[in-house]
């Protein structure tokens, strides 16, 4: 089994709807991660959270809220979806300063 | 604010040659540096990373990377490119503060073509 996954891998939905997107993982780490990959902008930080208690803002957090329901999940919440919002979502998990972030298989939203 | 520079959006290679992607970055601390892969359909795969010591860094699939400090850069070679090489390359510096991983910046990515 993978040690990051998301669901769903893949969601079409319409302006105005709110969509929610999850990330699951079994490595044990106490930071994660949720970004958005447009094409020919590389990955740009949306959130991240140190622990249960600890959410950040990224680079491009208007738009979107995050839930830390337990250390093994990370939510990435669109209340009204607009089209603008179609990309590739990523959730990455970290285990310290020096690990690496390990990244999810994406989830594709298209927004219509 | 930090960032990432990819000079070269496309780069073509011919099957056996060698391959050099550039990165810049701009970071006002000493940086952590990473350079991802990408195929086709795929999620995000670690190719090495730099944090101290040897500037010279060795990664999975042959590639190696060098930190030059003095030009801000961290460019990926590869001796002999595979057909497989095919891919979006992703060079990335580490966020980190309070002595917590604040999330990476990314550039925008080298779109590698490997010609038979």
């Amino acid at each position: 089994d993978a040690d990051v996954t998301q669901t769903p891998r893949n969601r079409i939905t319409k302006t105005g709807k709110r969509i929610m997107l999850e990330c699951s993982q079994t490595k044990g780490h106490d930071r994660m991660y949720w970004y958005r990959q447009d094409p020919g902008l590389g990955l740009r930080l949306i959130y991240y959270s140190f622990d249960v208690k600890d959410i950040n803002k990224g680079e491009i957090s208007d738009g979107y809220s995050v839930s830390r329901q337990a250390q093994a999940k990370f939510s990435l919440s669109l209340e009204s979806a607009i089209p603008n919002q179609t990309a590739l979502y990523f959730c990455a998990t970290c285990g310290g300063v020096t690990d690496t972030q390990y990244f999810g298989p994406g989830t594709r939203l298209t927004v219509l | 604010a930090q960032s990432v520079t990819q000079p070269d959006i496309h780069i073509t290679v011919s099957e056996g040659a060698s391959l050099e992607l550039r990165c810049n970055y701009s970071y006002g601390a000493t940086p952590y540096l990473f350079w991802y892969v990408q195929s086709p359909g795929q999620g995000l795969q670690l190719l090495l990373k730099y944090f101290s010591g040897d500037t010279l860094v060795q990664g999975i699939k042959g590639f190696e990377a060098e930190f030059k400090r003095s030009q801000s850069s961290f460019n990926l070679r590869k001796p002999s490119v595979h057909w497989s090489d095919a891919a979006e390359y992703f060079c990335a510096v580490g966020l980190y503060s309070g002595g917590g991983a604040d999330g990476l910046t990314f550039g925008k990515g080298t779109h590698l073509i490997i010609q038979p």
